[in-house]
């Protein structure tokens, strides 16, 4: 069957950095997903990951190990506002993304 | 542009009730898609569509209907709620289903609760 795994909840320091793991089993692979979900909004698109090795945006980075089945969200220089899930989606060999069910990161001042 | 919008942000049914998810999109994608969200889990696909006139059946399709009779409107079908359909409802689009343009844009969600 096809499964995300990504632990449920983090906790973290303003200022300080964090690292949100992923594994993935799909049915083929055609790229990985990150999403941010403030409560009570919809997902926002973080990052896109196809190929092996790290992609920076600003403060956030992303990782991808494709024969590992194993991607990170690096979160540098944590912000109040960073508080929020985080969602991790593979895309399989349908073009279908399939969902974690999320990190919720809790950041403490 | 509005985006992907959504309507009703918040509804409650009686068991039994049907009811219709509206979902416009002003981007012009082919793609669309409904998504179920339920509390501390993730996205479910309910049904997607590849463009006007084509829908299938995602993840868990039991218990609604969808249609796509033009490329903006992608309105889900809820027939003979359930307390089990209780839920968060996300509308998305994406421009299409290859990976490089599939980063997907959501609507801002209908809270649906069934008593």
């Amino acid at each position: 069957g096809q499964n995300i795994d990504q632990p449920t909840e983090m906790t973290a320091t303003e200022g300080a950095i964090v690292q949100i793991n992923c594994t993935y089993q799909t049915s083929g692979f055609n790229g990985l997903f990150w999403y941010q979900q403030h409560a009570g909004e919809a997902p926002t698109f973080l990052s896109y990951n196809v190929l092996d090795g790290l992609e920076e945006k600003g403060r956030f980075s992303s990782f991808l190990s494709r024969s590992k089945g194993y991607s990170y969200l690096l979160l540098k220089e944590l912000q109040m506002k960073d508080s929020a899930s985080y969602l991790c989606a593979a895309l399989d060999s349908n073009y279908q993304l399939i969902w974690g069910a999320g990190t919720k990161l809790i950041i403490k001042p | 542009n509005a985006g992907v919008t959504q309507t009703p942000k918040f509804r409650i049914l009686k068991i039994g009730q049907s009811m219709t998810l509206q979902c416009t999109q002003d981007m012009n994608h082919n793609y669309m898609y409904w998504y179920r969200q339920d509390p501390g889990m993730g996205l479910k696909l309910i049904y997607y569509s590849v463009g006007a006139g084509i829908t299938d059946k995602g993840e868990v399709p039991n218990g609604y209907n969808v249609s796509r009779s033009t490329t903006e409107d992608f309105p889900l079908r809820l027939e003979l709620a359930a307390p089990s359909q209780t839920s968060v409802y996300f509308c998305a689009s994406s421009p299409g289903g290859l990976a490089d343009y599939n980063e997907q844009f959501f609507g801002p969600g209908t809270r649906l609760t069934v008593l």
